[in-house]
């Protein structure tokens, strides 16, 4: 079965601090796909980066950035210098062997990120 | 252009009722989906759609169901609809050629509140 942790329920930090948040992932497909959302206050959710089992590299996008490492099967993210719009509910989420062409995702419980001015 | 539409965004109904959310995409998309968000916003999926077809059912009650008049769309149908029931689901889409390799793309949601 597939599984996705995210240990940190709650983080809050002080505007321009940097942010880690930790996912930690379970399969056995040796094709998977990760992925972090965000949810911000106003509900929707938005696809922030997907990463696939065979492409370890590390990706950084402005202030974001994110650090894959099968060896510890972790998928984590790192905001730095966060800023209040940064505030949001964080999902890390799972996708292994497709069935049947659909793609089934397992969310990780989110980790609700709050950026104080 | 919104990619993926839900209505209504807001449902406030009583116990027993039955209520239908409906879902639009416009993306081209050929596989849907509808997920459960819960007040502790756990995140799970109910079922997926591909072109039409049935994919995923997980273990959902079978008060829901799924209805997909065409690839663009998949509505969801409620019915005798109890407290446990009230959530935010959201539906999403994805195309299915790409393989594993895409992210799905999420409507804002609908608010179900079942008093």
């Amino acid at each position: 079965a597939q599984k996705v942790t995210q240990a940190q329920t709650e983080i809050s930090v002080v505007e321009k601090e940097d942010v880690t948040l930790d996912c930690v992932y379970e399969t056995r497909d040796t094709t998977y796909y990760l992925f972090w959302y965000k949810q911000p206050p106003s509900g929707e959710l938005v696809f922030l980066i997907r990463r696939n089992s065979f492409d370890e590299q590390n990706e950084i996008s402005g202030r974001y950035s994110w650090n894959f490492q099968k060896s510890t099967s972790s998928f984590n993210f790192t905001i730095t210098a966060s800023q209040v719009v940064d505030s949001a509910v964080y999902f890390c989420a799972l996708s292994g062997f497709l069935i049947q062409g659909a793609q089934k995702l397992v969310f990780g419980q989110g980790t609700r990120l709050t950026i104080n001015p | 252009d919104t990619a993926v539409s839900q209505t209504p965004k807001y449902l406030v109904t009583q116990m027993g009722n039955d209520k239908s959310i409906k879902c639009e995409q416009n993306l081209g998309h050929d596989t849907m989906y509808w997920y459960k968000q819960d007040s502790k916003k756990f995140l799970k999926i109910m079922f997926s759609y591909n072109n039409k077809e049935l994919i995923i059912n997980e273990t959902v009650p079978n008060r829901f169901s799924p209805k997909s008049p065409d690839k663009a769309h998949l509505n969801l149908h409620i019915n005798s609809l109890e407290l446990g029931d009230s959530a935010v689901y959201f539906c999403a889409s994805r195309p299915r050629l790409s393989g594993g390799a895409s992210e799905q793309y999420f409507g804002p949601g609908t608010r179900l509140t079942v008093t």
